[in-house]
């Protein structure tokens, strides 16, 4: 089974820190994503990865950017933490190619910013 | 720009019966996936069953089936048979034939009533 790991269930943090979310999967897979999880919206892209060193921006960039140093990790980077970017954060991964390979999840992280 | 709308905030049903979950998408693509994602509230996003746009039978997984009606563009989710297990959130999402990503709906949450 694919195993997409987290290291962080729940984070703390302070307005204006720099917060690191990290990630880590041990399927060999090409792709990597991070998404953004709120009540009433389902969840939104923040960024992906196609291979490493490779990023695109994904629909909700402003506020993050991200690192792909090594195939297996992800990580995704609060410049400067804000109230509004409480939330719950996924990483996942997933093979190239065809359109029908699902993604494969972590567990969230759940962040809240005071 | 692909879009996702699952209609039903919430939804209550008795154990051993069966529930529908609604799922509406818009794309001008003509190949795309369809897939259904569950997440108890421990967090995890769990993959439940995938519909490719060209696959003649609808997909059943176990006790999941998907209602695919291509020209109405509609891809319900029936959960036959509902256990206390399957109270959660479920998400639609969908893929492109260019995309990495998969795009959301809003996702339903599911109480299974004992």
């Amino acid at each position: 089974d694919v195993k997409v790991t987290q290291s962080s269930r729940y984070l703390v943090k302070r307005t204006g820190e720099k917060v690191f979310l990290e990630c880590v999967q041990d399927m060999d897979h090409e792709n990597m994503f991070w998404y953004r999880q709120d009540p009433g919206l389902g969840l939104r892209l923040i960024y992906f990865s196609y291979d490493v060193k490779m990023k695109e921006k994904g629909d909700i960039p402003e506020g993050y950017s991200v690192s792909r140093e090594k195939k297996e990790r992800f990580s995704l980077i609060l410049e400067s933490a804000s109230t509004n970017q409480t939330s719950m954060y996924l990483c996942a991964s997933s093979v190239p190619g065809t359109y029908n390979s699902p993604l494969h999840f972590g567990n969230g992280t759940r962040l809240t910013v005071t | 720009a692909q879009k996702i709308t699952q209609t039903q905030p919430g939804m209550f049903v008795q154990e051993k019966e069966a529930v529908t979950l609604d799922c509406t998408y818009d794309t001008s693509d003509p190949s795309y996936g369809l897939f259904w994602y569950k997440q108890p509230s421990s967090g995890e996003m769990i993959f439940l069953i995938y519909q490719g746009s060209y696959d003649q039978q609808n997909a059943t997984e176990g006790r999941y089936s998907l209602n695919f009606q291509k020209a109405r563009k509609s891809a319900n989710l029936v959960i036959s048979a509902s256990q206390l297990g399957d109270s959660a959130m479920y998400f639609c999402a969908m893929r492109g034939p260019k995309d990495y990503k998969l795009s959301f709906g809003a996702g339903t949450t599911v109480t299974v009533r004992a």
